[in-house]
């Protein structure tokens, strides 16, 4: 059962415009939201984050914004450059009493075309 | 500390054996985390170590799995007897509570 959704595998963006990452959900109990980008051969490393009591948050060019009604969050990447290339990941936890286990989607590939 | 160290970076074992990963988490991170990924897949949870004490696990880890945090340092992840299924990205990571994971580079397993 997939609680996060992220329906497009892969988006290609020209250099310089803007790339939207969507990433959808299931259970109305989350309340913490991380995007992550992976490399090939390495980790994923995080990204931004947002919480529940907010609709967006900004870090230079990333932006993720949460609508809650909707359980949906995008990322905002602008401008795109070419080193934004990869996959990007978005995940998400519930409050728990023991620990913060997160749900990933399963990845959009980005391409960033100089 | 430069970051959540794993070791090995890659192995590849025959089906049946049985292998060991290590997990060197952040020094000042009291909870880490093992997950696994296969291709096309997002990270899916194995378990998780609140110091030394194993809190959570999922139903994914199998008894042939078992992981340790023996001093609530580094943790180790073994599975015994290999499957050709086991072939995966093992990524452990680490944090503080309330805050978002650390990853290590991960442990590319392949069973042949």
């Amino acid at each position: 059962d997939q609680q996060v959704k992220q329906n497009s595998p892969s988006l290609s963006v020209q250099e310089g415009r803007i790339s939207i990452l969507n990433c959808d959900y299931t259970n109305s109990m989350f309340d913490y939201f991380l995007w992550y980008k992976k490399y090939p051969a390495e980790g994923p490393t995080f990204l931004i984050s947002i919480s529940s009591i907010k609709d967006k948050n900004e870090d230079g060019r990333f932006t993720v914004f949460l609508n809650k009604s909707a359980k949906h969050l995008s990322l905002h990447i602008v401008p795109s450059q070419p080193g934004d290339s990869a996959v990007y990941f978005c995940a998400a936890s519930a409050p728990s009493n023991t620990g913060n286990q997160f749900y990933f989607g399963t990845g959009t590939s980005l391409t960033v075309i100089p | 500390d430069t970051g959540v160290s794993q070791n090995p970076r890659h192995k590849i074992t025959k089906r049946g054996q049985n292998v060991t990963f290590r997990c060197d988490p952040i020094s000042e991170h009291n909870r880490l985390y093992w997950y696994r990924q296969t291709l096309g897949q997002g990270p899916e949870f194995l378990t998780y170590f609140q110091n030394e004490a194993q809190l959570e696990k999922s139903r994914l880890l199998s008894d042939r799995f078992s992981a340790e945090r023996p001093k609530g340092s580094f943790s180790t992840l073994e599975i015994q007897r290999t499957e050709q299924g086991d072939s995966a990205m093992y990524l452990c990571a680490s944090s503080f509570p309330g805050w978002g994971y650390t990853f290590g580079s991960g442990t590319r397993l392949t069973v042949v």
